[in-house]
């Protein structure tokens, strides 16, 4: 697609519940990353995929915490038995990896999550 | 951990004034890069610095990475209400394309 798109856009759960966010990113762009952004703050780093691969999986908070990717494409972040602190927005960027864009991430609207 | 402070953390400021915002890390970077995120939308790159001490210039936005490759600037000339918004920094390690994002800055300029 023309840009990255993130699914749901608001997502409300109850403590306890598993959740699962959609990242769809830019045709072609081989990385994908996944950050976690709370309360309008930095951007904190929860895991990057080259292909289907994560090379980097160290943010990912606890094991509640999984993601996978098909295809070299869509990918899924889900967080099993969410917590109050869980609620945060979710951010999904990919790059391309070549060319005079190589190095910029192009981010999706996010996925807010509120855990009551 | 690489870890990438901003300051100020929050900046109101009248419609003209000049101002500065600081990235700072204990970490060599082998790239730094700038983002300005409005609200309810992903951040967006207003441009990436590769070698110590260069400077870019995009309008009325300056910037400029440390010779060491750990800090950076942002130095915004006669600011305007276009500008409010979260300033992130971000910087990348040659190898893993792991990006690591600042603490933000949140500027807020007054008609």
């Amino acid at each position: 697609g023309a840009g990255v798109s993130q699914s749901p856009s608001n997502k409300v759960t109850e403590k306890g519940k598993d959740v699962e966010l959609r990242c769809d990113p830019i045709s072609g762009h081989t990385a994908l990353y996944w950050y976690r952004q709370s309360l309008g703050q930095g951007l904190e780093f929860l895991i990057y995929f080259q292909g289907n691969s994560a090379p980097d999986k160290s943010g990912l908070p606890s094991d509640r915490f999984s993601a996978e990717r098909t295809g070299g494409s869509v990918s899924t972040l889900t967080i099993q038995r969410t917590q109050q602190e869980d609620s945060a927005v979710y951010l999904c960027a990919s790059r391309h990896g070549q060319g005079i864009s190589a190095n910029v991430l192009t981010f999706g609207a996010g996925s807010r999550l509120t855990v009551l | 951990t690489q870890l990438l402070e901003q300051s100020p953390q929050f900046l109101s400021i009248q419609e003209g004034e000049n101002l500065t915002v600081y990235c700072n890390s204990s970490s060599v970077f082998s790239s730094l890069q700038w983002y300005r995120q409005e609200p309810g939308e992903g951040p967006v790159l207003l441009v990436t610095v590769v070698t110590g001490g260069e400077v870019k210039k995009l309008k009325r936005l300056t910037f400029q990475f440390g010779d060491a490759r750990k800090d950076s600037s942002l130095h915004i000339t006669a600011a305007q209400p276009g500008d409010t918004g979260l300033y992130l920094c971000a910087g990348g390690t040659s190898g893993t394309y792991k990006y690591i994002f600042g603490t933000g800055t949140r500027l807020k300029v007054l008609a």
